[in-house]
């Protein structure tokens, strides 16, 4: 069964303080890991598409890498905009379509 | 262009009554997700539609949820009898098959009394 956990579950930054979140995962054959953010009472939205080890991709202060087992999202000076919950997800190999497993989350809180 | 558009967006029903949930995916998409998020169990998938046919149901709860894609453009989420613990928020996605960039509603957020 594929899993995927992250951490922390939550984090609380200072504006201008760097840091990264985890999101470990479990599965037959990775076909893409994927990242989302979500803020309240919305749905996900689409951040990230990861496919294989040592791929890096970039989005404003935003940057997420891959290993065989894990994959972080790094976040360079935040700002109070930053702040929502970050999703992590796998989509294996095996399945028949293009089902995804969702980690819990993180909720980033950056104070100004 | 529209995105994925869900109603209700806010539901507050009785013990035993027939919940019905309705999504529109994004035009030119081919596969529908239905996802249940709680507090406790975060964004668990329940069904999902690839060309209107279910794929995977495994995740639905029991026999008191359905799902129904009649065409490519309109699918919904039954409950029947609902029940206290069905209160959570449900979201619509959808994507062109075999990606996983998805693209979610607003969701429906359910209440059980």
């Amino acid at each position: 069964e594929d899993q995927v956990t992250q951490s922390p579950e939550a984090l609380r930054l200072q504006e201008g303080e760097s840091s990264s979140l985890n999101c470990s995962y479990t599965v037959s054959g990775l076909r893409g890991l994927f990242w989302y953010r979500q803020d309240p009472g919305k749905g996900p939205e689409f951040l990230f598409t990861l496919y294989s080890a040592g791929e890096e991709k970039e989005k404003e202060r935003l940057k997420a890498t891959l290993t065989k087992k894990e994959s972080f999202l790094h976040i360079t000076a935040p700002k109070p905009e930053d702040s929502a919950t970050y999703l992590c997800a796998v989509q294996a190999s095996g399945n028949a379509g293009n089902m995804l497993t969702f980690g819990g989350g993180t909720r980033l809180m950056v104070k100004p | 262009d529209a995105g994925v558009i869900q109603s209700p967006r806010h539901e507050v029903t009785e013990m035993g009554q027939e919940v019905t949930l309705r999504c529109k995916p994004i035009s030119g998409h081919n596969s529908l997700f239905w996802y249940r998020q709680t507090m406790m169990r975060g964004l668990e998938l329940l069904i999902y539609f690839n060309n209107n046919v279910p794929i995977d149901d495994s995740g639905m709860p029991e026999d008191r949820f359905s799902a129904k894609m009649p065409n490519a453009s309109f699918s919904t989420l039954k409950i029947q009898p609902s029940e206290p613990r069905d209160s959570a928020v449900y979201f619509c996605a959808s994507s062109r098959i075999h990606t996983g960039e998805l693209f979610f509603g607003e969701g429906s957020r359910l209440t059980v009394l």
